[in-house]
């Protein structure tokens, strides 16, 4: 089915060490993100990502690095892990361009399933 | 920034309950989303508002937006355990700023219980 493909879907890691999460998207989408879940805190912008090749700081990005090198695939980067990054993941995509009307709803953002990520 | 409260944080209610989750925003928006997210899964989107005073049903869900477009509410009529989740709702900001992705603003969520 077409969406958003994140993987792993769940990952322990010790506190120092080093992963990469990936997200892929099969809907020609411009737009990619990286957002986390925290309780009580709602979804918060990590980065995000307006193209190939370029990404962009959001409201949380410190600890966490990203990259796209293709337009379908946007990578979420943690270089040393702290317990604080404890957190659902969650990898979105939508269309770049505001469409009016009553094909609104290309202006949906579509998720992915989540990543749970554990720091110990 | 874009702010965006949700009330209430949650909510438990008897099957067969109405029930009304609320969203206001502090700007004006273009477009307002309303999703559901289950235990463990991802977030489902539901209904998409972007006209002031417009209102959308699906199945026993009704979700309003106001005619300045900075409040919407979900409703739910006579609930049923497969209505519980979390649901979440979406602020797509009037004013793109410079160098933005139309990124999402999220309210904290409203965590609905139904008892059987």
């Amino acid at each position: 089915n077409a969406g958003v493909t994140q993987t792993p879907k769940f990952r322990v890691l010790k506190t120092g060490q080093s992963m990469t999460l990936l997200c892929a998207q099969d809907m020609n989408h411009e737009y990619m993100y990286w957002y986390r879940q925290d309780p009580g805190m709602g979804l918060r912008l990590i980065h995000y990502s307006v193209g190939e090749g370029t990404t962009a700081k959001g409201e949380v990005p410190d600890g966490y690095n990203v990259s796209r090198l293709k337009k379908q695939n946007f990578l979420l980067g943690l270089e040393s892990a702290a317990p604080s990054q404890t957190s659902v993941y969650f990898c979105a995509s939508r269309n770049a361009r505001r469409v009016a009307g009553p094909s609104g709803g290309a202006n949906v953002l579509t998720f992915g399933a989540g990543s749970r990520l554990t720091v110990l | 920034s874009q702010e965006l409260e949700q009330s209430p944080q949650s909510l438990i209610v008897q099957e067969g309950k109405n029930l009304t989750i609320n969203c206001t925003s502090s700007k004006t928006l273009y477009g307002l989303y309303w999703y559901k997210q289950k235990y463990g899964e991802g977030l489902i989107f539901l209904m998409m508002l972007q006209k002031g005073g417009e209102e959308k049903s699906h199945e026993k869900i009704t979700a309003k937006l106001d005619e300045k477009k900075q409040q919407s509410s979900l409703h739910i009529t006579a609930s049923q355990p497969s209505h519980a989740g979390i649901y979440l709702c979406g602020a797509d900001p009037l004013i793109i700023s410079s160098g933005s992705a139309r990124q999402l603003t999220f309210g904290s969520g409203t965590q609905l219980t139904v008892l059987p």
